[in-house]
């Protein structure tokens, strides 16, 4: 168990609405990442960050924002949700203090945009 | 830029087959590679991390190996069981430790009783 903790797990909401995803651990890890996974992408990286208050963009950044303002959260915010945006998100951490080490998983939220 | 394919996209076995699940990539300047199961509706877990300086690693009946020079990383699943049917993944990292991994799409693999 790596002490990763997602919230929510299941989200439905509508186009246009804010969402905000949690990712809170308990490893005091510095790197904290969050993916996305859909049939025929795979995952993806959506951005990450290094330390508190330092983040960076992954491959499909656009549409997101995240902010980490203590070491064990990471959150992830949808400004306005849009359909394209219903994924499954992961949030993972690095098992190392230069994030090149072994990543470790949450259970992931499940998000249906409508 | 990186690619990482894994054929098949599907697998099923018989209970008790030792089986190979394969994990080819574009660049082999890579830091290291990691293969994950993932169960349905569930996130990945980590199986093993093997760095670019080592061949080969091994946890219980999983043994993974790896050949940059090729562009291969196989897993090595002994005396397979049902319980380890789930789709499993494998991700590399650029040199230089870049934070971001490239995921292979994965197997699906079904273990029948």
């Amino acid at each position: 168990d790596a002490g990763i903790t997602q919230s929510p797990r299941h989200k439905v909401t509508e186009t246009g609405t804010p969402v905000t995803l949690r990712c809170h651990q308990t490893e005091n890890h510095r790197y904290m990442y969050w993916y996305r996974q859909d049939p025929g992408h795979g995952l993806r990286l959506i951005h990450y960050s290094y330390g508190v208050k330092d983040t960076d963009k992954g491959e499909v950044s656009d549409g997101y924002s995240v902010s980490r303002s203590k070491t064990e959260d990471f959150l992830l915010t949808l400004e306005s949700a849009t359909s394209s945006q219903t994924s499954v998100y992961f949030c993972a951490i690095s098992g190392s203090s230069w994030g090149a080490g072994e990543l470790f998983f949450g259970e992931g939220s499940r998000l249906t945009v409508l | 830029k990186q690619e990482v394919t894994q054929i098949p996209a599907a697998l099923s076995v018989p209970e008790g087959e030792n089986l190979v699940l394969n994990c080819s990539f574009t660049d082999s300047a890579i830091y290291n590679l990691q293969w994950f199961r993932q169960d349905p509706g569930k996130g990945l877990t980590s199986l093993l991390l093997i760095q670019s300086s080592q061949r080969e690693q091994t946890s219980g009946r999983l043994n993974a190996s790896l050949d940059k020079s090729s562009g291969r990383s196989t897993l090595y699943i002994a005396a397979s069981q049902p319980g380890d049917s789930a789709t499993y993944l494998c991700a590399t990292r650029s040199q230089g430790g870049s934070e971001k991994l490239v995921f292979g799409k994965g197997t699906k693999l079904t273990v029948n009783p």
